[in-house]
């Protein structure tokens, strides 16, 4: 089992609309998972950090779901900005960032 | 400035001839990665480095070999490039708790 996996879309949804990912991850020892952004030929930036409790940030909300061993983002009111490839990162046990293939998402206007 | 920078941005080579991609940092970071990128596949860790006495091995470092020179430089090296090996490469910093990753702009290879 891969030790991140991810939707690979695309999510093609239109401007306004809720747009939800889940990202699993294999390794039930990781302690810390962010959510990346990357736009077509350009690296990859840290979007938001995911936090046990859940946590938000403006359109986004990340959570983690421990039990079951997925982390989730939601972006509400999309924009034809957010349109992206979103990568789940998990901070496993021996400190290596390992990267999910990453979710496409296209808004369409 | 960028805080990590990468040179080359691209680059053609052919199949055999050695290539060093390099990667240099001002965040003061200790962690050093390098990732190749391939569509479909994504980011893949070829090489990591905590600091400058210690290398470890990422999922794909067959092929590959690194340096790291300094806290700022850490290279990633292509003994003897092959068309397989092309691909987006990133190099990427993080600090000690490893929560933040900053990662260059990225070096295009291309291996003919």
């Amino acid at each position: 089992r891969k030790e991140v996996e991810q939707d690979p879309g695309p999510f093609n949804v239109p401007e306004g609309a809720t747009v939800a990912f889940n990202c699993t991850y294999s390794n039930s020892a990781s302690q810390s998972f962010f959510w990346y952004r990357q736009d077509c030929r350009k690296e990859p930036k840290l979007l938001m950090s995911v936090y046990s409790s859940g946590n938000e940030d403006g359109r986004f909300t990340a959570q983690l779901n421990r039990a079951s061993q997925y982390i989730s983002l939601l972006i509400r009111d999309s924009k034809l900005s957010d349109s992206a490839t979103y990568l789940c990162v998990d901070m496993n046990r021996d400190d290596k960032i390992i990267f999910g293939k990453g979710t496409r998402l296209h808004i369409l206007p | 400035d960028a805080d990590v920078t990468q040179t080359p941005r691209n680059r053609i080579t052919k199949t055999g001839k050695r290539i060093m991609l390099e990667c240099s940092q001002t965040k003061g970071h200790d962690r050093m990665y390098w990732y190749r990128q391939d569509p479909g596949l994504g980011l893949r860790l070829i090489y990591y480095s905590f600091d400058v006495k210690d290398i470890n091995k990422g999922e794909i470092s067959d092929g590959y070999s690194v340096s790291r020179q300094a806290q700022a430089k850490f290279s990633l090296s292509l003994e003897s490039a092959i068309p397989n090996q092309t691909a987006l490469y990133f190099c990427a910093t993080s600090d000690s708790t490893g929560r933040w990753a900053f990662f260059g702009q990225g070096t295009r290879l291309t291996v003919v």
